[in-house]
């Protein structure tokens, strides 16, 4: 069964870099077919897709974040990491990251979630 | 980017009631389409998947149609566990979009 599991700061100050960690197991995130993608709710509103990351690094990430936003991974860890630079209160919002799995020749879905982890940005 | 556009934005319904919810894609999306349920403090989860496949291990009651620009999920028999947010979101292309969710509450 395989889990995801968010960690990092809960407090970020205003105009600072927001570092957040995923820690997969129960399965190697290298195996094929899966990109890993940070999605974010702020209380109360729908979801925002933020980007995506395949196992060989290459990723996409949501124009309206693009110039902010830096993801990672590290497969000797079974982890993938989101960085946002220059927060402000707007960015305050529960953050999950999420396996994006190919169930059906194409066809993508997000299969595994972890739990999220809130972030508020305030001094 | 595509818009997901989702109706009516919250409903009330009861125990056994049949409940449809639509989602409208801004551009066509074949069948790239995706249903997720979300209860309060969770993430959410995926129901449905290519508009109108089950997800392993969701409930009969749930279903899925459509294909193009315009999509439906329909719980057949509204379950006391139903209660929740659910979501369309398109697997088309990136950027990834959700719609704007359905609250499903108790009448």
């Amino acid at each position: 069964q395989v889990q995801l599991q968010e960690s990092g700061p809960g407090l970020v100050k205003p105009s600072q870099t927001l570092s957040l960690t995923c820690t997969v197991s129960g399965g190697s995130i290298s195996s094929g077919s899966s990109y890993y993608s940070w999605i974010r709710q702020p209380a109360g509103k729908g979801l925002e897709w933020i980007g995506r990351i395949y196992t060989s690094g290459s990723t996409n990430y949501n124009p309206s974040l693009k110039s902010r936003v830096t993801m990672s991974v590290d497969t000797s860890k079974n982890q993938i990491s989101l960085r946002l630079s220059s927060v402000t209160a707007a960015d305050t919002a529960v953050y999950y990251c999420a396996r994006y799995y190919d169930i059906l020749a194409g066809y993508y879905n997000f299969d595994y979630w972890g739990q999220g982890t809130l972030v508020t940005v305030s001094s | 980017d595509i818009q997901m556009t989702q109706s009516p934005s919250s409903l009330s319904a009861s125990v056994g009631d049949r409940v449809t919810i639509t989602c409208r894609a801004s551009q066509s999306i074949n069948k790239y389409l995706n249903w997720y349920q979300q209860k309060p403090g969770k993430a959410p989860s995926v129901l449905i998947y290519a508009a109108s496949s089950l997800q392993s291990g969701v409930p009969s009651r749930f279903s899925g149609s459509g294909s193009g620009t315009d999509f439906t999920l329909t719980i057949s028999s509204l379950q006391p566990e139903d209660f929740a947010t659910y979501y369309c979101q398109q697997s088309h292309s990136a950027p990834l979009t959700f719609g704007g969710g359905t609250k499903v509450e108790i009448k």
